[in-house]
């Protein structure tokens, strides 16, 4: 049973704060992705890593960064904590390859509010 | 820009019937296209994954997908109150993943 998990439910920070949201999977996947979801807005990715050491940008990295040291862990790091940061934020994990299949597993969300 | 688009809702129909939610996407390369079934609160979970022109049926849901029209929709025969949930599309590029807006269902007992 895939598992991706994340350090925190929920978590208040005060603005100017560097915030590190952590995300774990057990399942052996390359690429792993951090979104952050908004009401109206959707999913929106932010960063994503094909593997170690890499990443690339998403739609919204201004703001982000993000470190992956091990195959398992993805970090998102939010340098300077703003309340337009405010957001759930969810980790997906997905092995790698296109075609068909290989569906993202999401972990349970970060709900972070900056104030 | 690759965009994927969806009704935001709510829909509601009553327990028993067909629901059914339906999603464009603007790239004509997409490779594969998911139903993420989301309750408030919660994180987005696979119900349907579809990647040949057709249907493609798994209990109450069924996909349905035509590439040359760009469109794939999700039917839930005898719709239940626990179906209630936002329903998202995503259409893989590459290594990938397009999320449309989600449609909020809801189910009337």
């Amino acid at each position: 049973d895939v598992k991706v998990t994340q350090s925190s439910r929920y978590l208040v920070k005060r603005t100017g704060e560097k915030v590190f949201l952590e995300c774990v999977q057990d399942m052996d996947h390359e690429n792993m992705f951090w979104y952050r979801q908004d009401p109206g807005l959707g999913l929106r990715l932010i960063y994503f890593s094909y593997d170690v050491k890499m990443k690339e940008k998403g739609d919204i990295p201004e703001g982000y960064s993000v470190s992956r040291e091990k195959k398992e862990r993805f970090s998102l790091i939010l340098e300077s904590a703003s309340t337009n940061q405010t957001s759930m934020y969810l980790c997906a994990s997905s092995f790698p390859g296109s075609g068909r299949l290989y569906e993202q597993y999401f972990g349970p969300g970060t709900r972070l509010t900056v104030t | 820009q690759k965009e994927v688009e969806q009704n935001s809702g709510p829909l509601s129909v009553p327990e028993g019937a067909i629901a059914s939610l339906n999603c464009t996407y603007s790239d004509r390369g997409s490779q594969s296209f998911f139903w993420y079934r989301q309750y408030s609160g919660k994180s987005p979970e696979l119900i349907m994954f579809i990647y040949s022109n057709g249907d493609k049926e798994d209990g109450r849901f069924t996909a349905q997908l035509n590439k040359a029209s760009q469109y794939v929709s999700l039917l839930i025969r005898d719709s239940q109150p626990s179906d209630s949930a936002t329903y998202l599309c995503a259409v893989r590029y590459g290594q990938n993943f397009v999320f449309g807006p989600g449609t909020r269902l809801s189910v009337l007992p």
